[in-house]
């Protein structure tokens, strides 16, 4: 199984701030990366695929990059509602495996 | 509008049998694989397997191997997710989603379906 690491486990950060999570597979992943957003007591949402592709509907301040194992998704401005648990996961083989989150706090 | 509506939430004792549905709607039900996802309190995201509701094949994570059974009815468009042998260690909330853009990016979600495992 390809392992997702995330880094930090948690962050806290203002509003205004830019801030960068990073996650790090365990081997290449062939750019099949995607990142969630999920609040408490909610499913998650996807943000983006193919390392930087967004979703419909979310804002340009998200931003992915990265390529082989190590990945980042990048909030350039933190709005109040960014605050949330985020989470990578590849998707270039089966069984599909995510990062363990990281919990972003004001 | 796409939408997954699951089940409604279980109390099992262990040892029992939970099956989960996810009905889908608002897309061709057949076209798109449901995967199923659970979450356990204050943990991340465990990925349990997908079915093909096409014709039904299935790919299960190891660890859920001989436990698990995902089918499907097309004629509801429905997906079901059955989990047996429940251990307190499976109390969590279960997730159904879809991958209505590109294959396996999962961008459509239920609202998850609480399954609580106690005695």
């Amino acid at each position: 199984d390809i392992q997702m690491t995330q880094s930090p486990s948690s962050l806290s950060a203002s509003v205004g701030d830019r801030v960068t999570i990073t996650c790090r597979a365990s081997q290449g992943i062939n750019d099949y990366l995607a990142w969630f957003q999920q609040k408490p007591g909610k499913a998650p949402k996807s943000l983006i695929y193919a390392v930087s592709s967004l979703q419909t509907g979310v804002p340009s301040r998200f931003s992915g990059s990265g390529s082989g194992t190590d990945f980042t998704l990048t909030i350039s401005s933190l709005q109040p509602e960014d605050f949330a648990t985020y989470y990578c996961q590849q998707y270039d083989s089966y069984p599909l495996t995510f990062g363990q989150g990281t919990k972003l706090e004001i | 509008q796409v939408q997954l509506v699951q089940s409604g939430p279980e109390l099992k004792k262990p040892g029992a049998s939970v099956k989960v549905s996810c009905k889908a709607s608002g897309y061709t039900f057949t076209n798109y694989y449901i995967y199923w996802v659970r979450q356990a309190p204050g943990q991340g995201l465990e990925w349990l397997g997908l079915v093909n509701p096409s014709d039904g094949s299935t790919k299960y994570a190891q660890k859920f191997q001989g436990r698990v059974t995902m089918t499907r009815d097309t004629s509801t468009s429905t997906a079901y997710m059955e989990l047996s042998s429940l251990k307190s260690e499976d109390t969590a909330v279960y997730f159904c989603s879809a991958d209505l853009g590109q294959l396996s990016v999962l961008d459509h979600w239920g609202r998850g379906t609480l399954l609580t495992v106690s005695s």
